[in-house]
């Protein structure tokens, strides 16, 4: 099943509420990514981490902040920051660069 | 941003004839570029990748072709089958920086019966 899981599939958040989407993978990979997707906009890059303790800024982190004290874990915090956070959200774990990326099921956020 | 761009949107043929979705880039230092299908309400899965010292590579009824000079890749698909329909996210990496795949828009291809 690829190894990489995400939890909750569904979340509802009120706004005003920060929420936190898990992201946990056995593959051993040091890369791990999370990825926003909506309709007609592909895959937006929100944060990357290379290595434990480390991450980066992707193309839209604003409103969004993540955590990587362990290898196997890289959780997506959605703050009341972000405007429009309802959407899926795929996390992504590989062993480096070049190589296959492999995607978690996903979480769909809806803000109600 | 630094993704790059895909076409068609959607694309639908007929069972048995073939399908081809090209996607450009800008970023000269590319040199990795996958494909990925998704499924309905399934995650994106790699079906095939090229790397920019070859020009195309085939398994069975899909091929991916790459013009460097151009800054153009596409996904061929012959011999269309119903369950070929999914969306279809290209995506570049470049030679050097932090690693990260930069992913086209997406394509919804409808193999109709």
């Amino acid at each position: 099943d690829g190894g990489i899981t995400q939890s909750p599939k569904y979340l509802f958040r009120k706004e005003g509420q920060n929420v936190t989407l898990s992201c946990e993978q056995n593959l051993n990979h040091d890369a791990m990514y999370w990825y926003r997707q909506d309709p007609g906009q592909g895959l937006r890059l929100i944060y990357y981490s290379q290595i434990v303790n480390d991450f980066q800024k992707g193309d839209i982190a604003e409103g969004y902040s993540v955590s990587r004290e362990k290898k196997e874990s890289f959780p997506l915090t959605v703050t009341s920051a972000q405007k429009n956070p309802t959407a899926f959200y795929l996390c992504a774990s590989r062993y480096s660069g070049y190589t296959e990326a492999f995607f978690g099921q996903g979480t769909r956020l809806t803000v109600v | 941003g630094e993704n790059v761009e895909q076409h068609p949107s959607t694309l639908s043929v007929q069972e048995g004839d073939s399908a081809v979705i090209k996607c450009t880039y800008s970023d000269s230092a590319s040199n990795y570029f996958p494909w990925y299908k998704q499924e309905l309400g399934k995650r994106p899965q790699l079906i095939i990748d090229i790397r920019s010292n070859v020009g195309e590579k085939k398994d069975q009824r899909i091929a991916v072709t790459l013009n460097k000079t151009a800054k153009h890749f596409s996904l061929h698909i012959t011999e269309t089958q119903p369950e070929d329909s999914a969306v279809y996210f290209c995506a570049r990496e470049e030679v050097f920086g932090a690693n990260n795949l930069f992913f086209g828009t997406g394509t919804r291809l409808t193999v109709i019966p």
